[in-house]
C-alpha cells in the first residue's frame, strides 16, 4: 500500500523557516516525480513545487520562489521542503504528491499544517 | 500561463440527481494532463480522473470525463450521499478554483 506521511508543521513567526518532511513507502520512490500542495484555510489548491526523480529538474511556483527549497533522498525514501523568510500568505497545509507518467497525481499524503503568525 | 476557470461555484443538488461540472481552460491544453479531483472535509485530495477521461483505480463507473482544447466536463451520473464535496479539475501544475456539490 502507498503511504506518503508528512511532519515538520508547526506555528512560526514571519521571517521564520521551517523544513517539512514526506515519508513515502510501498513504491519505489526513486522512479516518481515528487510535489508539493499547499491549500491555506477555506482555499482551494495551489502548486508550490516539482522535483523530478533524479533531482535533476526542479520548478517552484512563482510565489516562493528564492524562499522555498525543495530536496529529496532517494535512498531514505523522503521528500523535503525547506521554507525560509516565511509569511503570512504561507499559511496553509502542505501536501506531499506523487507523479506518475501514466496516471498523474495519484498518491498523496494527509498533509501538514503551517501556520505563520506573530 | 494557464487559468481554469470551474463552474458552477456551488452546485445545490440531491441524492441520484446527475451532477455536472465543467472546467475551461483560458487556452488550449492537453487532454492527456487535465484531471479531476475530489476532496472531502479535512482530506487529502483524491484522484478521479485523469488524461481527461479515464477513471483512477478504484473510482466508481458513475463518474465520468470528457472534453477537448479548453473545455472539460466531470459528470457524475447519479449522486450518492458520499459524493457530496469540493471537486476540483488540474491542467499540469495548475488547479481549477474548485465547485462545491452539496445536497440541497
Amino acid at each position: 500500500e502507498v503511504q506518503l506521511v508528512e511532519s515538520g508543521g508547526g506555528l512560526v513567526k514571519p521571517g521564520g523557516s521551517l523544513r517539512l518532511s514526506c515519508a513515502a513507502s510501498g513504491f519505489t520512490f526513486s522512479s516518481y516525480s515528487m510535489n508539493w500542495v499547499r491549500q491555506a484555510p477555506g482555499k482551494g489548491l495551489e502548486w508550490v513545487s516539482s522535483i523530478s526523480s533524479s533531482s535533476s529538474y526542479i520548478y517552484y511556483a512563482d510565489s516562493v520562489k528564492g524562499r522555498f527549497t525543495i530536496s529529496r533522498d532517494n535512498a531514505k525514501n523522503s521528500l523535503y521542503l525547506q521554507m525560509n523568510s516565511l509569511r503570512a500568505e504561507d499559511t496553509a497545509v502542505y501536501y506531499c504528491a506523487s507523479y506518475d507518467i501514466l496516471t498523474g497525481w495519484g498518491d498523496w499524503g494527509q498533509g501538514t499544517l503551517v501556520t505563520v503568525s506573530s | 500561463e494557464i487559468v481554469l476557470t470551474q463552474s458552477p461555484g456551488t452546485l445545490s443538488l440531491s441524492p441520484g440527481e446527475r451532477a455536472t461540472l465543467s472546467c475551461r481552460a483560458s487556452q488550449s491544453v492537453s487532454s492527456s494532463y487535465l484531471a479531476w479531483y475530489q476532496q472531502k472535509p479535512g482530506q487529502a485530495p483524491r484522484l478521479l480522473i485523469y488524461g481527461a477521461s479515464s477513471r483512477a483505480t478504484g473510482i466508481p463507473d458513475r463518474f465520468s470525463g470528457s472534453g477537448s482544447g479548453t473545455d472539460f466536463t466531470l459528470t457524475i451520473s447519479r449522486l450518492e450521499p458520499e459524493d457530496f464535496a469540493v471537486y476540483y479539475c488540474q491542467q499540469a501544475l495548475t488547479f481549477g478554483g474548485g465547485t462545491k456539490v452539496e445536497i440541497k
